[in-house]
């Protein structure tokens, strides 16, 4: 149990053009599920928290008219890099938590964008 | 605001042998969780091992065990008869457990271990 899936696994988009990721929690209710992004060879970096039916929370730095985050249900979650640059080119990673303590990851999204 | 902290960018370990991955944190809670992850080349985020502050035992997962030192904010993983598979990145986490506390969690930065044949 407390599978997390991310789709796409990988994706290449051209500068400008938006891109969208889900995050789904396929066996369980998430009532919390976070965004990190990690570049190549350092650690996670909490983007955001997004709770089901509210705003999310935005990490100081995060630009949240950039980085759109919906929680529509207590199973998906989407983050739409808008208008991404090459700088947005990076590995994007969800994590759902449900009542209890862990957090359970997904397997990651690589973002390229060119 | 809390912090972790890896001093150990690397480190390398012979199969069968033993390694000792270094985590120190800081924070005024009293009440807490520590994990360690791993993240090997897949770069799916695996959870090794989790230890409540308020438990005084360390936790211990087969091969995998922890010292969990609160009063020097201490949180080591010690790693039994390495395995090749055992290469990856491990981090260090901390997670907050007061009612009305966040549930996000900080990393380290994170140690990368590989183990030789």
């Amino acid at each position: 149990g407390a599978v997390v899936s991310q789709h796409p696994s990988w994706v290449i988009c051209k500068s400008g053009t938006s891109v969208k990721i889900e995050c789904r929690s396929l066996d369980f209710q998430a009532t919390t599920m976070f965004w990190y992004r990690q570049f190549p060879k350092q650690s996670l970096m909490l983007m955001a928290t997004s709770n089901e039916g509210s705003k999310a929370t935005y990490e100081q730095g995060v630009e949240k008219d950039k980085f759109l985050i919906n929680h529509a249900s207590l199973t998906l979650s989407t983050l739409t890099v808008t208008s991404a640059h090459p700088e947005d080119s990076s590995f994007y990673i969800c994590s759902a938590h449900r009542d209890g303590v862990e957090q359970y990851f997904g397997p990651g999204t690589r973002l390229t964008v060119t | 605001a809390q912090t972790v902290t890896q001093s150990q960018p690397e480190m390398s370990v012979q199969e069968a042998e033993t390694v000792t991955l270094s985590c120190t944190y800081d924070t005024s809670e009293s009440d807490y969780y520590l994990f360690w992850y791993k993240q090997p080349p897949s770069r799916q985020m695996i959870l090794v091992i989790r230890q409540e502050a308020y438990k005084q035992q360390n936790a211990t997962e087969n091969r995998f065990s922890v010292n969990f030192q609160k009063a020097a904010k201490s949180f080591s993983l010690k790693i039994s008869d390495s395995q090749l598979g055992d290469a990856a990145m491990y981090f260090c986490a901390y997670r907050s457990d007061f009612q009305g506390g966040s549930e996000k969690l900080v990393f380290g930065k994170g140690t990368k271990l590989t183990v030789n044949p």
